[in-house]
């Protein structure tokens, strides 16, 4: 069974500064890495894809990385700002099923 | 376009009874998903259709929980004799196609079940 861990569990930042969010995974037998974000009460919102055969992918001040290997995927958030405070989860793809980690919530200070 | 919508968003009932959570997916997606989300959890997975059968339901906690999805467009989840420990957030999300490099998932807001 896919096991999906997202550390830290919660961060804290003052506003401007880059933020790097880690998730892990135990079976590299995957078709894609989501990583995904969910504000208070609201569903989830897709932020970025990665193919099992990419090594990133990028929109706007977002990035995430993908070492398929030795299961792994970081995204990076650059010059954060209040309003990218939420959770964010990451979700691997083995077939059509999404496993998910628990979740980094991410509160960035004015 | 229209998204996934979900209804009720929220749903408070009591310990025994039956409820309904409805999903309305995004028009021309053939793959739909239930999942649930537990307080401080990330969603699991419950069960997947692909137009109106239920590819997996490996998800379904027991024989309580059923969905259908009769017309391969809406799709309803049915608990039985609900229980305090189905209070959840109960997800649905809907895809162009199931599975593949690029398939991407589309979550609805979701139903907040509350079972007293």
């Amino acid at each position: 069974k896919q096991e999906v861990t997202q550390i830290p569990a919660a961060l804290s930042v003052p506003e401007g500064e880059n933020l790097v969010l880690n998730c892990s995974f135990t079976d590299s037998a995957i078709y894609n890495l989501q990583w995904f974000r969910q504000d208070p009460g609201k569903g989830l919102t897709s932020l970025l894809l990665i193919q099992s055969s990419q090594r990133e992918q990028t929109s706007g001040r977002l990035n995430a990385s993908l070492d398929k290997s030795s299961g792994r995927s970081t995204l990076y958030i650059a010059a954060s700002q209040p309003g990218d405070s939420a959770t964010y989860l990451c979700a691997v793809s083995s077939d059509y099923k999404l496993s998910f980690g628990a979740g980094t919530t991410v509160t960035v200070r004015a | 376009g229209a998204g996934v919508s979900q209804t009720p968003s929220n749903k408070v009932t009591e310990k025994g009874k039956y409820v309904e959570l409805r999903c309305d997916p995004i028009s021309g997606h053939t793959a739909l998903y239930w999942y649930r989300q537990s307080l401080g959890q990330g969603p699991e997975f419950l069960i997947y259709f692909q137009g109106t059968g239920a590819a997996d339901d490996s998800g379904l906690p027991n024989d309580r929980f059923f969905a259908v999805r009769p017309e391969g467009s809406v799709s309803t989840l049915k608990i039985q004799r609900t229980e305090r420990g189905d209070s959840a957030v109960y997800l649905c999300a809907s895809s162009l196609v199931a599975g593949g490099l690029s398939d991407t998932q589309y979550f609805g807001p979701g139903t907040r079940l509350t079972v007293l």
